[in-house]
């Protein structure tokens, strides 16, 4: 999405790896960074967010750090398991956007076991 | 509670046509949005609305459009159905874009020939 870069555009790791999807964001002004996972054929769902205030959070095996003065945010996934299969999503409320949450175009995360 | 949900599931039209897909929620969210999923380009914000009686453009506003009448209910018109509409589209509410998870329905597949 516009804004909003995302890279990889596809990651393949072995299974037990660790994974790490960044995304890039143009707006200083944003303060909200969610991190939505696709499983194929199903809705995008929420799995963690960050807000500006904070540097890094974790849940489980999944982390988010930001770094505002660089304006990236990165989403790491450790002991990767095969369920962890999806495409995610990283998104941004860019000021000039207002209102409007705007995604990156995702990545294909594959988990070979 | 049934979240969001989506009709129809599944819908193929001809070029020319109109349709209206419909979307609502019973969290009593004020944000609704609709999303188009294409390969590669993520989720792309068509239209979104912050209220009852309130709607504003997206990313790719162009041959669609909203109306909200009511707090549940957001549906999304195309007036003369395109080949370029074929798309998976999502509806999505929150309470805000910036406070907490977007719940999404489970989409429309859309095919127009």
């Amino acid at each position: 999405g516009e804004n909003v870069e995302q890279h990889p555009s596809t990651l393949s790791v072995q299974e037990g790896d660790s994974a790490v999807i960044k995304c890039t964001y143009s707006d200083s002004a944003s303060n909200y960074f969610p991190w939505y996972k696709q499983e194929l054929g199903k809705r995008p769902q929420l799995i963690i967010d960050i807000r500006s205030n904070v540097g890094e959070k974790k849940d489980q095996r999944i982390a988010v750090t930001l770094n505002k003065t660089a304006k990236h945010f990165s989403l790491h996934i450790t002991e990767t398991q095969p369920e962890d299969s999806a495409v995610y999503f990283c998104a941004a409320i860019p000021r000039e956007y207002g209102n409007k949450l705007v995604f990156g175009a995702g990545t294909i995360l594959r988990v070979k076991s | 509670n049934a979240g969001v949900t989506q009709t129809p599931k599944f819908q193929v039209l001809k070029t020319g046509q109109s349709m209206t897909l419909q979307c609502a929620q019973d969290m009593n969210h004020e944000y609704m949005s609709w999303y188009r999923q294409d390969p590669g380009m993520g989720l792309r914000l068509i239209h979104y609305s912050v209220g009852a009686g309130i709607t504003d453009q997206g990313e790719v506003p162009n041959g669609y459009n909203v109306s909200r009448s009511t707090t549940e209910d957001f549906p999304l018109r195309l007036l003369s159905a395109a080949p370029s509409q074929t798309s998976v589209y999502f509806c999505a509410s929150s309470y805000t874009p910036s406070r907490g998870e977007q719940y999404f329905g489970p989409g429309t597949r859309l095919t127009v020939t």
